[in-house]
């Protein structure tokens, strides 16, 4: 099993550019997540989503859409990027919201915006 | 809002002694509280969940306990080794959702 893995890796982009980031988990879990990190801060969750074709805020959602067509996808989209967005993005993956049930988590997006 | 904290930011000791890491979290109300390890560059790993029910987990030289009264939790590594440097993050769960610390990054020098 690859587990769950996140594409690309790095990217540069200018400011108001887009871009889609891509994740993928062969566990077939329910949830997905995804989360960005900065220096100092904890993970901040942006989206979310319980199951195939449903998706829902998080705690920093604003400048960012997501979609999940196929159960083992998950994509985050910015359609404007700005240097606030600059940050390391991880997907994330669990079976279901039980209270045994952990998140698995991808390697990270680092994106810059210049 | 659940505020999650990890005190120290970051802490250096010499191989073989025992770490001792903190997380404090304001709202006693959660699921679960799960301690995860980073390393440079890379994502996270799981190390040990404990269920709201739960005093504490164990696993190898992991040990963790949760005091959800008073909102804490300990993660102890014993008998520490260089491979153990990473950062270690705390978490406590709302049901879907993870409040994360900000991490207590560990340097064991050899």
């Amino acid at each position: 099993n690859a587990g769950v893995t996140q594409t690309p890796k790095f990217r540069v982009l200018k400011t108001g550019q887009s871009m889609t980031l891509l994740c993928a988990q062969d566990m077939n879990h329910e949830y997905m997540y995804w989360y960005r990190q900065d220096p100092g801060m904890g993970l901040r969750l942006i989206h979310y989503s319980v199951g195939e074709g449903t998706t829902a805020k998080g705690e920093v959602p604003d400048g960012y859409n997501v979609s999940r067509l196929k159960k083992q996808n998950f994509l985050l989209g910015l359609e404007s990027a700005a240097p606030s967005q600059t940050s390391v993005y991880f997907c994330a993956s669990s079976y279901g919201a039980d209270s045994t049930d952990t998140q698995y988590f991808g390697p990270g997006t680092r994106l810059t915006v210049l | 809002k659940q505020e999650v904290t990890q005190i120290p930011a970051a802490l250096s000791v010499p191989e073989g002694e025992n770490l001792v890491l903190n997380c404090s979290f304001t709202d006693s109300a959660i699921y679960n509280l799960q301690w995860f390890r980073q390393d440079p560059g890379k994502g996270l790993t799981s190390l040990l969940l404990i269920q709201s029910s739960q005093r504490e987990q164990t696993s190898g030289r992991l040990n963790a306990s949760l005091d959800k009264s008073s909102g804490r939790s300990t993660l102890y590594i014993a008998a520490s080794q260089p491979g153990d440097s990473a950062t270690y993050l705390c978490a406590v769960s709302d049901d879907y959702k993870l409040s994360f610390g900000a991490g207590t990054t560990v340097t064991v020098r050899a």
